[in-house]
């Protein structure tokens, strides 16, 4: 069965800090990789998404993929107040998704 | 439209009654996922839609559980003697296509459901 695990928190960092977010996955055919941000109360938006190996950045985010570890992250760089939300990670194949749990990110002022 | 759309937005319902959860994928949108999340839990794949394809019905918790696509575009979920194990919030989203590269999905805001 495919896998994917996230350490459910809750992370606490202080605003300006860098938070770091990890996933692993179990299935090492899994070709695209998903973090999604969960508001309490609201629905998944997606904030990055990568495929290949390595870094992808996207303003204050960053996503870190590693495939031979089966590892993949994310860095928020200049965490503010209004980060602090649940952080989904999604590894897929060819079609569905496989949702981690989520990681709670709390952003202290 | 716009975005993925969900009706209701909230549900309430009797043990025992059927309900019927609407979904409206974003427009050119060809794969269509149902999830399930209780409080405090991560998303429960449910079903998904591939255009014309059969669909995925392997997250579907029992029978009483059931999911159609008309017309390639709107779904309904439909849930049949509900059970107050079945109050979650409801999630459709959908995504260009379902192939590696384009599996990009994008949520509804959810309908709630809670079943006394």
């Amino acid at each position: 069965q495919k896998e994917v695990e996230q350490n459910s928190g809750p992370l606490s960092v202080p605003e300006g800090a860098i938070a770091s977010l990890n996933c692993t996955y179990s299935d090492r055919g899994s070709q695209s990789f998903f973090w999604y941000r969960q508001y309490s109360g609201k629905s998944p938006e997606l904030i990055m998404f990568i495929y290949s190996n390595g870094d992808k950045e996207d303003g204050r985010f960053t996503a870190q993929l590693n495939k031979a570890s089966q590892y993949v992250s994310l860095l928020i760089r200049d965490s503010q107040p209004s980060d602090s939300a649940t952080y989904l990670c999604a590894v897929g194949g060819s079609e569905k998704l496989v949702f981690g749990k989520g990681t709670k990110l709390t952003v202290n002022p | 439209g716009a975005g993925v759309s969900q009706s209701p937005s909230n549900k309430v319902t009797e043990k025992g009654k059927d309900v019927e959860l609407r979904c409206d994928p974003i427009s050119g949108h060809t794969a269509l996922y149902w999830y399930r999340q209780s409080l405090g839990q991560g998303l429960e794949f449910l079903i998904y839609f591939q255009g014309n394809s059969a669909p995925d019905k392997s997250g579907l918790p029992s029978d009483r559980f059931s999911a159609e696509r008309t017309g390639g575009s709107v779904s309904t979920l439909t849930i049949q003697r509900t059970q107050q194990e079945d109050s979650a919030v409801y999630l459709c989203a959908s995504s260009f296509v379902a192939t590696v590269f384009q599996n990009i999905q994008y949520f509804g805001a959810g309908t709630r459901l809670s079943v006394l």
